[in-house]
């Protein structure tokens, strides 16, 4: 446990709404990615960041923006969520010795 | 292309028998490996890291084999048990390669009583 925690843990929401997902830690780490896991795909990077307000895009990023105003902070945006962006999407923090990642958001956009 | 390939996909065993895990990869110049347990409903977490010059390295039951010549790694479980069930993931990162990890699809791993 590195001191990740994301929020919410699981949402419904429907198609065409806007979404933010929450990715708060208390180490002080520069870099916090968000990753989304799907059946037959593993993780896949959506974006990264390495220091607030820099941010950059990964290889899943279509459809998301991010946001890093405080070092502690990183919020994940799905403009309009579409149902193919329902998945598990996780946060995680690079760390000296490893990557940590936090307990997953579950999101269902019907 | 940077790869990773997990084998088998799935595994089914017994409480109490060994497992190997395989893992090859394409990644390119090669920095580290790393291994995670993920259990169902949770984040991953880290079991093994390892550099292109450690050959072996436990954790607990846990043992991680690495071979740059080939590219090839393995996890090895010993002595399973039932909380041993999870998807086990092979992550490996490329020098200079900044933020950029490369996964497996990981191999999903049942231990029955």
């Amino acid at each position: 446990d590195a001191g990740i925690t994301q929020s919410p843990r699981h949402k419904v929401t429907e198609t065409g709404t806007p979404v933010t997902l929450r990715c708060h830690q208390t180490e002080n780490h520069r870099y916090m990615y968000w990753y989304r896991q799907d059946p037959g795909h593993g993780l896949r990077l959506i974006h990264y960041s390495y220091g607030v307000k820099d941010t950059d895009k990964g290889e899943v990023s279509d459809g998301y923006s991010v946001s890093r105003s405080k070092t502690e902070d990183f919020l994940l945006t799905l403009e309009s969520a579409t149902s193919s962006q329902t998945s598990v999407y996780f946060c995680a923090i690079s760390a000296v010795d490893t990557i940590y990642f936090g307990e997953g958001s579950w999101l269902t956009v019907v | 292309k940077n790869q990773v390939e997990q084998s088998p996909q799935s595994l089914i065993i017994l409480e109490g028998k060994n497992c190997t895990l395989q893992c090859n990869y394409t990644v390119s110049p090669f920095s580290n490996l790393r291994w995670y347990k993920q259990d169902t409903g949770r984040g991953p977490v880290s079991l093994t890291i390892m550099t292109f010059s450690e050959n072996t390295k436990s954790n607990g039951r846990y043992t991680a084999t690495l071979d740059a010549d080939t590219k090839q790694s393995s996890l090895h479980i010993t002595a399973s048990q039932l909380s041993d069930s999870a998807s086990y993931i092979c992550v490996v990162s490329a020098r200079n390669s900044g933020y950029a990890l490369n996964f497996g699809k990981g191999t999903s791993l049942l231990v029955t009583p």
